[in-house]
Parts: structure tokens; C-alpha cells; sequence
């Protein structure tokens, strides 16, 4: 079975600074990968999402992620943060090709951007 | 489009009563999931129906955890007796047939007492 890793709990940054979130998954197979986020008070929404391809996939709002297929790793990233983005960002993974969209869930960041 | 409804949007319940939750999906979107989010955790995914059928189960807590979809469209989850673990979000989600966007509902946020 597949699994997901998010290193940080919480991340605090000020408005203009970089972001990368940091997202390790763990499957034998090929995947496909996503990032979805939830606002204060809103659903769950995706941001972006790999199947194949170039493996730097962009996204809404300015964000983007790379898949590093040697690593395992589907990292999220945003050059400027606004605190709009204040929001849980998740990330998931489902195997892809299996005729199977179930998709299992990291534990979540929650970023808090200070003006 | 309209998005993906639930209700009730919070209940509040006594350990060993029962509850239930409702969701109607988007229009057209033949695939329905429902997730159990534990305050802290990623949503966990309980049932996964394809039309009115059951394509896999394998997390739902079937002594307690019963969910349909008899008409292929709107779905119940149900649960009985509550225990105090159960105290959760639970998501509805659901896609047009294969593709792998998932698309949320608002959760129905479940404490258990």
C-alpha cells in the first residue's frame, strides 16, 4: 500500500518569501500525485496535480511542484507568498493505471503567512 | 456547476447513539467517496462506490460504518453505535468516471460525547 509523507507540521512566513513544502511518497509502482489546499473555512481543493509528462507541473495561484521520481519526492513550491495563501496544503498520491482513484492523504501543512 | 453537497455541516452525538450523513454529488459524476478526517490527519478514505456499487470498502469500519448509493446518485453514511473515536470530519468527494479529479465536499464535522 501506498503511504505519504509531509515533513512540516507548520510553517510560518512572511508575505514575499519563498515557499517549498516538502511531500515523500512511498509505492513500488508508478503514481499519479497531487497537491489540494484548504482554506480557512472552505472544501478541499486541488492545486495541482502530475500524471505524466514534464515533470515541473504548475498550478493555481502561482504555485508549482516537481516530481523527483529518484526521490520519491513532490515538492511544492511558491516564489512569493501572499497571506492569501494561508491555507492546509495536502498532499496525496493514487497509483496510477490501477483503474483505482483512491487517494491516500499526507498529514497536511498548515501554512501561516504573516503580512 | 453546483459542488458537491453534505449535510448536516456538525453534529453532536452521545457515545452508543447513531448518525447519519448525506451527500449528493455533482451532477453526472458516476464515482463517490467518502473520507474520515481526524482532526490533525489527512482525510482517510472509507468507501469508494462506482454508480450504485461498492468498489472497495477495505477501511470502513463495517461493524459500526454502513454507507449506500441504492440509486447510483446520492449517498448515506451511517453510523451505530458511535464511539468516541469517530469524533471526525467526514468528506464527501466525487469525479466523473475515470478521471482522478476528486472534487470536495464541506465535511460534516462529527463529535462524539
Amino acid at each position: 500500500a501506498q503511504s505519504v509523507s509531509q515533513h512540516n507540521h507548520h510553517v510560518i512566513l512572511s508575505e514575499a518569501a519563498s515557499l517549498e513544502l516538502g511531500c515523500n511518497y512511498s509505492y513500488g509502482g508508478t503514481v499519479n500525485l497531487f497537491w489540494y489546499v484548504q482554506y480557512p473555512g472552505q472544501h478541499l481543493q486541488l492545486l495541482l496535480k502530475y500524471f505524466s509528462g514534464d515533470p515541473l507541473v504548475k498550478g493555481i495561484k502561482g504555485f508549482e511542484a516537481e516530481f523527483i521520481k529518484s526521490k520519491f519526492s513532490f515538492n511544492l513550491r511558491k516564489p512569493s507568498v501572499q497571506w492569501s495563501d494561508t491555507a492546509e496544503y495536502f498532499c496525496a498520491v493514487t497509483p496510477s493505471g490501477a483503474g483505482s482513484y483512491q487517494l491516500t492523504f499526507g498529514k497536511g501543512t498548515k501554512l501561516s503567512v504573516i503580512p | 456547476e453546483a459542488g458537491v453537497a453534505q449535510s448536516p455541516r456538525y453534529k453532536i452525538i452521545e457515545k452508543r447513539q447513531s448518525v447519519a450523513f448525506w451527500c449528493n454529488p455533482i451532477s453526472g459524476h458516476a464515482t463517490l467517496y467518502w473520507y474520515q478526517q481526524i482532526l490533525g490527519q489527512g482525510p482517510k478514505l472509507l468507501i469508494q462506490f462506482q454508480n450504485n456499487g461498492v468498489v472497495d470498502d477495505s477501511q470502513l469500519p463495517k461493524d459500526r460504518f454502513s454507507a449506500e448509493r441504492l440509486k447510483g446518485v446520492d449517498s448515506t453514511l451511517k453510523i451505530q453505535p458511535a464511539k468516541l473515536e469517530d469524533s471526525a470530519v467526514y468528506l464527501c468527494a466525487s469525479s466523473k468516471e475515470a478521471s482522478t479529479t476528486q472534487y470536495f465536499g464541506p465535511g460534516t464535522r462529527l463529535l462524539v460525547l
